[in-house]
């Protein structure tokens, strides 16, 4: 049981460049999320995916867009990469209810030159 | 608007001693989770206690517990008989039952050092 995946797990991206994150769970989990974190501000939502077919924007969606594949797998893309999205991205899930735990992935560390 | 608060940049605690990190939180919702994660240096966020708006009883999980005061809308985490490897981040978070339910509301945390 892994949980959640992420991948890759550190990228390098010249400005204007695009990058997909993957983001897989084996937890049956219907909701999944994307957060990113910056130094000093916590962990804010960038998208979610409340179930399979749904999208969502959060608090920080401009520049990203995403895709639920099926349920297990939810990714990222940054279709032109600013140096204002140098950033730990980690994607969550959890079951549908609002009080459920999220659980997180081991994070990708995205440095955008 | 939701906001989560932790006013506590930097703690420092004595091996084998107890410690608190303050959260305090902000909501309209009547009805919201109150969570704790850890993120050690590796990296990763690891879920530690959870408390309900409507749970009776403090939320305790082996050396965690969580001291939630609903009037003062606070949610201390109390770490008992640290540690070397409680050192890490720690950050409060909320998610309202209601208004942006499926947002994690992060506070901006707080680095505990256990001291040998």
């Amino acid at each position: 049981n892994a949980g959640v995946t992420q991948t890759p797990k550190f990228q390098v991206l010249k400005t204007g460049q695009s990058m997909t994150l993957q983001c897989a769970q084996d937890m049956n989990h219907n909701s999944m999320y994307w957060y990113r974190q910056d130094p000093g501000m916590g962990l804010r939502l960038i998208y979610y995916s409340a179930s399979e077919g749904t999208t969502d924007k959060g608090e920080v969606p401009n520049g990203y867009n995403v895709s639920r594949l099926n349920k297990r797998e939810f990714s990222l893309r940054l279709e032109s990469a600013a140096p204002s999205q140098t950033s730990v991205y980690f994607c969550a899930s959890s079951p549908q209810t609002s009080h459920e735990t999220q659980y997180f992935g081991p994070g990708t560390r995205l440095l955008v030159l | 608007a939701q906001k989560i608060t932790q006013t506590q940049p930097g703690m420092f605690v004595q091996e084998k001693e107890a410690v608190t990190l303050d959260c305090t939180y902000d909501t309209s919702d009547p009805s919201y989770g109150l969570f704790w994660y850890k993120q050690p240096s590796s990296g990763e966020m690891i879920f530690l206690i959870y408390q309900g708006s409507y749970d009776q009883q403090n939320a305790t999980e082996g050396r965690y517990s969580l001291n939630f005061q609903k009037a003062r809308k606070s949610a201390n985490l109390v770490i008992s008989a640290s540690q070397l490897g409680d050192s890490a981040m720690y950050f409060c978070a909320m998610r309202p039952a209601q208004t942006g339910a499926n947002n994690l509301f992060f506070g901006t945390g707080t680095r505990l050092t256990v001291i040998p």
